[in-house]
């Protein structure tokens, strides 16, 4: 079945640890996207991607990083700059740049 | 830039009601609209959605009209049911390259 896979589910990160969430999508889309999601604030876009090897940032994108080496695949790395990043993380896809966004299943951070 | 408001939640029904959360946007030019779904401890699922003015989209019984004189899309539901529980969010997409959503409206149904 085609769709978008993030992992892990859950994921517990001690302070000063940087952590690597996992997006992969098998839907051929070329553009991925994060966001985040707090409670009471929506989404909010951290990094986009068009296009294999090339990103931007997005609303909130300090103490965030990605890579795009393959089209399949889009990384997000909270590091230890975050300030506060106990959140749920989603990623999404779509064919072109802000068509409609297929999402994955998202991942819990919390900083323990 | 882009924006997008909805109704502020939580909102709770009984079984059968008719339901309206309203969505209004800011946007330059002529934006797709969006509603999205999110089941507790899941991704956002897309709904419906209209890209063009007067379009109405629907789906499992929701509509929503894409209003351009007064800048809303207004999601809609004749009778609703216990499984319809769930955060909806109203999103556009722009110029900008990028979705923009509202911050969501939790709907709760009771039997």
């Amino acid at each position: 079945d085609g769709g978008i896979t993030q992992s892990p589910k859950y994921l517990f990160r001690k302070e000063g640890q940087n952590v690597t969430l996992s997006c992969e999508q098998n839907l051929n889309h070329d553009a991925m996207y994060w966001y985040r999601q707090d409670p009471g604030q929506g989404l909010r876009l951290i990094y986009y991607s068009q296009i294999v090897n090339d990103f931007q940032k997005g609303d909130i994108a300090e103490g965030y990083s990605v890579s795009r080496e393959k089209k399949e695949s889009f990384p997000l790395t909270v590091t230890s700059a975050q300030k506060n990043p106990t959140a749920f993380y989603l990623c999404a896809s779509s064919t072109i740049v802000a068509t409609e966004a297929f999402f994955g299943q998202g991942t819990r951070l919390t900083v323990v | 830039g882009d924006s997008v408001t909805q109704m502020e939640g939580p909102v709770t029904l009984s079984e059968e009601a008719f339901l309206t959360i309203n969505c209004t946007y800011t946007a330059t030019g002529y934006p797709s609209l969006f509603w999205y779904v999110q089941y507790p401890g899941e991704g956002l699922q897309l709904l419906l959605k209209a890209t063009k003015a007067d379009d109405k989209g629907s789906n499992k019984g929701f509509e929503a009209t894409y209003r351009k004189e007064t800048t809303s899309f207004h999601l809609e539901k004749g009778s609703v049911q216990v499984s319809d529980s769930a955060v909806y969010f109203c999103a556009l997409s722009g110029g900008n390259e990028k979705l923009t959503f509202g911050t969501g409206t939790r709907l709760t149904i009771i039997p």
